[in-house]
């Protein structure tokens, strides 16, 4: 079965710091993933996705995610994180009909 | 498009009682889905529909039923609620098939308490 481990359930960082959230799956057939974040009281928003070509993924705000299939990763980092990507972050997984996330980590940025 | 809709956006229940919950996607998405959100747990995938007719149990599927009998809607009904079924319900939908379009587009969820 699918599972999608994400090392860190809560990550303090200072603003303009740089971050790394993990992110582990484990799969025998080839996935699709995805990096979803979730501002309070709101619903799940993409982030970035890995599909299949470059090994690196962008999202427009400044995260970027590397596919590492060698260890099963995808970690997501930004070079310099702002006091507004304080949200709860979540790595997932799909393959087939369905998708696994991971238990989300939540990012919170010290002015 | 309005995308994915919920409702309600909270709702009580008593133990024992039953409900309905709403989800509504007007991007003719095959793919529609429910999860569960909770503390420490993530998400977790309680039933999903390929198509209008078809349905399947994700990985807590138990206390829910579901039905699709358009490719628009796609209600989750709790038939006889209990505290355990206190959490926030997010409704997905996305395009089937392989490439570029698995992305799930989310509902805004509704909060429901069982008391």
């Amino acid at each position: 079965a699918q599972s999608v481990t994400q090392l860190d359930s809560q990550v303090p960082v200072f603003e303009e710091a740089p971050v790394e959230l993990r992110c582990n799956y484990s799969s025998s057939v080839s996935v699709y993933l995805f990096w979803y974040v979730q501002y309070p009281n709101q619903g799940l928003q993409l982030l970035l996705k890995y599909l299949s070509g470059s090994t690196l993924v962008e999202s427009i705000n400044g995260f970027e995610a590397e596919f590492n299939k060698s260890q099963t990763s995808f970690h997501l980092r930004k070079p310099s994180v702002h006091i507004s990507d304080t949200a709860e972050y979540f790595c997932a997984a799909n393959t087939g009909n369905q998708f696994y996330f991971g238990t989300g980590t939540s990012l919170t940025v010290i002015p | 498009n309005a995308g994915v809709t919920q409702t309600p956006k909270f709702q009580v229940l008593k133990t024992g009682q039953s409900m309905t919950l709403q989800c509504a996607q007007d991007m003719n998405h095959e793919y529609m889905s429910w999860y569960r959100q909770d503390p420490g747990m993530g998400l977790r995938l309680i039933h999903y529909s390929v198509g209008a007719g078809i349905t399947d149990q994700g990985e807590v599927p138990n206390g829910y039923n579901v039905s699709r009998s358009t490719t628009e809607d796609f209600p989750l009904r709790l038939l006889s609620a209990a505290p355990s079924q206190t959490s926030v319900y997010f409704c997905a939908s996305r395009i089937t098939g392989a490439g570029r379009y698995n992305e799930q587009f989310f509902g805004p969820g509704t909060r429901l308490t069982v008391l």
